[in-house]
């Protein structure tokens, strides 16, 4: 079941430089989108989300873009900083009904060098 | 910030015995869930959980997982006889509402069964 690909196992950038982390999906009910980071030996951590009505949402260093017509995501955090150096999962989910489940992607492992 | 929390950090336990996972979501919650990762593999819906039922459950939550919620305070995931496949880390997550209400996760529970 690979509904929410994520196709870079890794990804490793200079401090201060941009990080692109790119999603894709293939389910076109999904209409909510998530970022999470994961730290070793902690539990995902929500980042930032956007709808399917927007193609973009930004707070502070992160922005997602969405391109519904390519089904794509793309999570850009500038500056980039050596804290920022975790697994970031990609997340979609369809909000219809009276709950939601998240199908997440595999996950990209980020390196922000110093 | 208020945050979900998980007893016990790692369990042992041998094949074929009963475990229970412990969780506290967040406080005013109303929606709690439980998923899996599986060394190497993605994060992986379980269950859903609100109004004191199960919503919704993926085909792995089959007759030996159970879901309670004993009290106003914890929600429990319990694995009636545990198989080796069943080695994971299990995260707890609860959200306000749903659809663009993030689920916020907990440190999660190493399961190792032997």
């Amino acid at each position: 079941d690979q509904q929410v690909k994520q196709n870079s196992p890794s990804l490793s950038v200079q401090e201060g430089r941009i990080s692109i982390l790119n999603c894709d999906y293939t389910n076109s009910m999904f209409d909510y989108f998530l970022w999470y980071k994961k730290y070793p030996a902690e539990g995902p951590t929500f980042l930032i989300s956007i709808s399917s009505i927007k193609d973009k949402n930004e707070d502070g260093r992160f922005t997602v873009f969405l391109n519904k017509s390519a089904k794509h995501l793309s999570l850009h955090i500038v500056p980039s900083q050596p804290g920022d150096s975790a697994v970031y999962f990609c997340a979609a989910s369809y909000s219809g009904g009276s709950n939601y489940k998240l199908t997440f992607g595999k996950g990209t492992l980020l390196t922000v060098n110093p | 910030e208020p945050e979900v929390t998980q007893t016990p950090s790692h369990q042992v336990t041998q094949m074929g015995q009963e475990v229970i996972l412990r969780c506290v979501p967040i406080s005013n919650h109303l929606y709690f869930y439980w998923y899996r990762q599986i060394l190497g593999q993605k994060v992986e819906f379980l269950v859903s959980f609100y109004n004191n039922e199960i919503s919704e459950k993926s085909e792995i939550f089959d007759d030996q997982f159970s879901v309670e919620r004993p009290d106003g305070s914890n929600f429990t995931l319990k694995i009636r006889s545990t198989k080796l496949e069943d080695s994971a880390m299990y995260f707890c997550a609860s959200s306000l509402g749903t659809g663009a209400s993030p689920l916020h996760f907990g440190n999660g529970t190493r399961l190792t069964v032997t």
